[in-house]
């Protein structure tokens, strides 16, 4: 099983809908949870940091699921810009650093 | 402000030759990670120092070597290039190595064919 484990996709959605992805993670002891968009052939960007209580910025919300350990992303009233490959980071700091990627969910707003 | 910038690239070797990829963090940032990332799949992690020191290391075999120097600058080397090295080299920084510090940006990377 992976440690970190996010739907491939493509999620092909029209513009100005709602969509929500999900990331699973396996070690209960992971501390910093992160999203990340990559576009086609550029670096990872940070998208938004993920916190027990939930936080928002504008059209998008992510939230933390200690118990289920899960991390979930909602982008609402998508735009074609939005389209990109969204990741899940997870990281844990026991007596060395360890930073998880998942593979990333493909997202395709479509006009 | 300069972001994280890596060197070279672009980078072609042939199998079984050494490479040497270069990192310069953002002004500030005490920790530079390395992750390596083919195609359909997210990055994965190789080594992360912090003050110098090596604080994480990935499942990666010991032909990946990496160091930081004292301005915080890393260089990420792998000997005995094979095929399947053949990916995306990412670094990153970040402030510190752990907790609320430990947030990644991440420079353009360095795309290595090894031939």
């Amino acid at each position: 099983r992976k440690e970190v484990e996010q739907d491939p996709g493509p999620f092909n959605v029209p513009e100005g809908a709602t969509v929500a992805f999900n990331c699973t993670y396996s070690n209960s002891a992971s501390q910093s949870f992160f999203w990340y968009r990559q576009d086609c052939r550029k670096e990872p960007k940070l998208l938004m940091s993920v916190y027990s209580s939930g936080n928002e910025d504008g059209r998008f919300t992510a939230q933390l699921n200690r118990a289920s350990q899960y991390i979930s992303l909602l982008i609402r009233d998508s735009k074609l810009s939005d389209s990109a490959t969204y990741l899940c980071v997870v990281t844990q700091y026991s007596n060395a650093s360890k930073i998880i990627f998942g593979s990333g969910t493909r997202l395709s707003i479509q006009p | 402000d300069a972001g994280v910038t890596q060197s070279p690239t672009h980078l072609i070797k042939t199998r079984g030759q050494h490479v040497t990829l270069r990192c310069s963090p953002i002004s500030g940032h005490k920790s530079v990670s390395w992750y390596q990332q083919v195609l359909g799949q997210g990055p994965q992690f190789i080594f992360q120092y912090y003050e110098k020191e090596e604080r994480g290391r990935g499942n990666f075999p010991d032909r990946f070597s990496a160091r930081q120097f004292p301005n915080y600058s890393s260089e990420l080397n792998v000997n005995a290039l094979l095929l399947g090295d053949s990916a995306l080299y990412l670094c990153a920084s970040s402030l510190g190595a752990s907790g609320a510090s430990d947030t990644q940006y991440f420079g353009p990377g360095t795309r290595l064919t090894v031939l």
